[in-house]
């Protein structure tokens, strides 16, 4: 079975340019979480949706970021317009809201170079 | 105060040692507890959960004090495999999001 696909793996882009990345959950899961991960900071949730809703955003940093989840099967983190301190790994990951279930797969992640 | 507190490391051990991590967390409420692995530059999977009477898998052993509000990590008979950063998560109660520690590195040396 596929694990959570994310697209880019890489992107480099210069300061002020518009960074869209994208996210396919696992099937059938129905939480999808996007994160952000750099040295300084860890990994830092960016913002969560349970069922294409979003529920948590109180950690996405600024109005430059955005995040939508049109349907089941897709969701898209963007940045616009990207700045330098935005460089880091961008994690998606996907879990279901069953009872005692709580692991979440995580993607590949896209690293982002923002110069 | 971060809600998730780790000793960033590094762990050097030899291979065959026991290593021990440690966490704690500030939310009294938290309901659930895990240890994630992630690879160098990979994603973070699950180790294992962590469970109040304590649990085990293997080499690993897991505990959790929630009276002190700590979580610990053991690691027996260490392999090379084993290197990686290993990061402590914690669930709050009513919501399915996890916080995560900012991880220990361990580096197992032959």
């Amino acid at each position: 079975d596929a694990g959570v696909i994310q697209s880019p793996r890489h992107e480099v882009t210069e300061m002020g340019q518009e960074v869209t990345l994208r996210c396919k959950p696992i099937s059938g899961h129905n939480s999808l979480f996007w994160y952000r991960q750099t040295m300084m900071r860890g990994l830092e949730l960016l913002i969560y949706f349970n069922n294409n809703v979003p529920i948590d955003d109180s950690g996405m940093p600024e109005d430059r970021f955005s995040a939508k989840m049109p349907n089941a099967s897709f969701s898209t983190l963007k940045i616009q317009p990207s700045e330098p301190r935005d460089s880091a790994v961008y994690f998606c990951a996907s879990s279901t809201l069953a009872t005692g279930s709580n692991e979440q797969f995580f993607g590949p992640g896209t690293r982002l170079t923002v110069l | 105060r971060k809600e998730v507190e780790q000793d960033p490391g590094p762990f050097n051990v030899p291979e065959g040692a026991t290593v021990a991590f440690n966490c704690t967390y500030s939310n009294s409420a938290s309901q659930s507890f895990f240890w994630y692995r992630q690879d160098c530059r990979k994603e973070p999977k699950l180790l294992m959960s962590v469970y109040s009477s304590g649990n085990e898998d293997g080499r690993f052993t897991a505990q959790l004090n929630r009276a002190s509000q700590y979580i610990s990590l053991l690691i027996r008979d260490s392999k090379l495999s084993d290197s990686a950063t290993y990061l402590c998560v914690v669930k709050g109660g009513a919501t399915n999001k996890l916080i995560f520690g900012t991880g220990t590195l361990l580096a197992v040396q032959p």
